[in-house]
C-alpha cells in the first residue's frame, strides 16, 4: 500500500519560532509537493521538488523554505512563524511523468495553529 | 494563467438524491483533469481522471465527462450515500517546464448526505 506520511497531525507553535514539517514516501517518487489548504482557498501550492536538492517555487512561497536531501523526504521549513501561517498543510508526491494524468498521493495532512 | 472554478458549498442532499458539482477550468494548453475527495479527517484521494477531450472517468458510481468545448468536467452520481460525505476537489494538470504535472486545485466542495 504505497504511503505519503507527515510527522504530526497537529502542532501549535508560538510566533517567531521556527517550524520544521516533515513528510517522507515509500514510492520512490520524484516528485514532491507542499500545499496548504484555507477554506474557500482550496489548495495552493508553496513549493515543489522534482529531485534531490532540487526545489521550485510554487504560487505562494513567501515565508517558507524547503529541503530535500533524501529523494524520499520532503521538509518545509517556517523560517518564523506567523499566526497567518495557521492552516492544514498537505504533502503530496508523484512519479516521473510518463504520460499525462499522473496521480497524485497525499499525506493525512498536519494542522498548525501558531498563537 | 491556470485556474479552476468549481460549485460553491455547502451542499447537503438526502440519501439517494442524484448529486451534481459542476467544475469549469481555464488552461494554457491541453490539461488533464481529475476529481480529488478528501474524507474527513484524511488527505486528498484521486476519485477519477480523464486525460483527453471526450473521456468520462468512473470510479465508485461518480462520472464525468471531459468537455473541451464548453471546459467543464462536472462531476455526478445518480444514488448518493451517507458515506459520500466528503470534501470533492476538481482540479487540472499541465506538465511544467520542469517536465512533471503540476496540479492546480478548485477551492472544494463540502457534500453532506443526511439519511
Amino acid at each position: 500500500d504505497v504511503k505519503v506520511t507527515q510527522s504530526s497531525r497537529y502542532l501549535v507553535k508560538r510566533t517567531g519560532e521556527k517550524v520544521f514539517l516533515e513528510c517522507v514516501q515509500d514510492m520512490d517518487h520524484e516528485n514532491m509537493f507542499w500545499y496548504r489548504q484555507d477554506p474557500g482557498l482550496g489548495l495552493r501550492l508553496i513549493y515543489f521538488s522534482y529531485d534531490v536538492k532540487m526545489k521550485e517555487k510554487g504560487d505562494i512561497p513567501e515565508g517558507y523554505s524547503v529541503s530535500r536531501e533524501k529523494k524520499e523526504r520532503f521538509s518545509l521549513i517556517l523560517e518564523s512563524a506567523s499566526t497567518n501561517q495557521t492552516s492544514m498543510y498537505l504533502c503530496a508526491s508523484t512519479t516521473e511523468v510518463r504520460g499525462r494524468g499522473t496521480e497524485a498521493f497525499f499525506g493525512q495532512g498536519t494542522r498548525l495553529t501558531v498563537v | 494563467g491556470n485556474s479552476v472554478t468549481q460549485m460553491e458549498g455547502p451542499v447537503t442532499l438526502s440519501e439517494e438524491a442524484f448529486l451534481t458539482i459542476n467544475c469549469t477550468y481555464t488552461a494554457t494548453g491541453y490539461p488533464s483533469l481529475f476529481w480529488y475527495v478528501q474524507y474527513p479527517g484524511e488527505g486528498l484521494q484521486l476519485l477519477l481522471k480523464a486525460t483527453k477531450a471526450d473521456d468520462k472517468g468512473s470510479n465508485k458510481g461518480f462520472e464525468a465527462t471531459y468537455r473541451k468545448e464548453t471546459t467543464s468536467f462536472h462531476l455526478e452520481k445518480g444514488s448518493v450515500q451517507v458515506s459520500d460525505s466528503a470534501v470533492y476537489f476538481c482540479a487540472l494538470s499541465l506538465i511544467s517546464n520542469f517536465g512533471n504535472e503540476k496540479l492546480t486545485f478548485g477551492t472544494g466542495t463540502r457534500l453532506t448526505i443526511i439519511p
